[in-house]
């Protein structure tokens, strides 16, 4: 089973941009580009931010934007906003076709 | 718009049953995927199950052979049998529009993510 590797906590000041990195285990991330991103506030739901690497869809601001490099895929943040402060997962579809997250991301605005 | 509306959580002693489910308004189940993901307190997201729009299902290691997910097409609704619960299984339950479209001129599945959830369902496995 894949697994993927998220630092526990990141942060950034109001206007300044966040990477948040997600690596996988073995080659599972370099050699596939089902991945999705998701955001969620305390309390509520999570909300899709990106699917496959790169797409954002339809209502979710440019600021959010996503990319691949070998085993690692990664979420950036620009031009934070007080609102971006919540947890940030990052999920894998896998070859046995089950979905596998990270273990999330605290994104605190400073 | 479409939207997930989640019932049925609550606290069960172990070893006990429980039943989730999730109605959905604005699209149609039975030509989705769908799948339930849950989240132990202060812990991430774990995915547990998908039923796939042609009706067969998937697990995750941690609930296959005691959790059972089904459908009702004419309710629009989705549910999650739980048995044998355990008190790891005390959680928070989503359910999730699992968007997947199959391309038959290229065969190649584009997998949009869960893209539409519900609210959420505490359940609490404790004696």
């Amino acid at each position: 089973q894949s697994a993927l590797t998220q630092p526990p906590s990141v942060s950034g000041s109001l206007g300044q941009s966040v990477t948040i990195s997600c690596t996988g285990t073995s080659s599972d991330l370099a050699n596939n580009n089902r991945v999705s991103w998701y955001q969620q506030s305390p309390g509520t739901a999570p909300k899709l931010l990106i699917y496959e690497v790169t797409n954002r869809p339809s209502g979710v601001p440019d600021r959010f934007s996503g990319s691949k490099s070998a085993n690692s895929a990664s979420l950036t943040i620009s031009g934070l906003q007080a609102e971006d402060d919540a947890d940030y997962y990052c999920s894998l579809f896998t070859s046995a076709n089950t979905w596998v997250f990270g273990g999330g991301t605290k994104l605190t605005v400073l | 718009e479409m939207q997930l509306e989640q019932s049925g959580g609550g606290l069960i002693q172990p070893g006990g049953s429980l039943r989730l489910s999730c109605v959905a308004s604005g699209f149609s189940i039975s030509s989705d995927y769908m799948s339930w993901v849950r989240q132990a307190p202060g812990r991430g997201l774990e995915w547990i199950a998908v039923m796939y729009s042609g009706g067969s299902t998937l697990y995750a290691d941690s609930v296959k052979g005691r959790f059972t997910i089904s459908r009702d097409n004419s309710k629009r609704a989705l549910y999650l049998q739980m048995d044998s619960l355990r008190a790891e299984d005390t959680a928070v339950y989503y359910c999730a529009r699992d968007h997947r479209e199959y391309n038959y001129k290229t065969d190649y599945y584009s997998y949009y993510g869960m893209d539409v959830w519900g609210q959420g369902t505490t359940v609490i496995v404790s004696s």
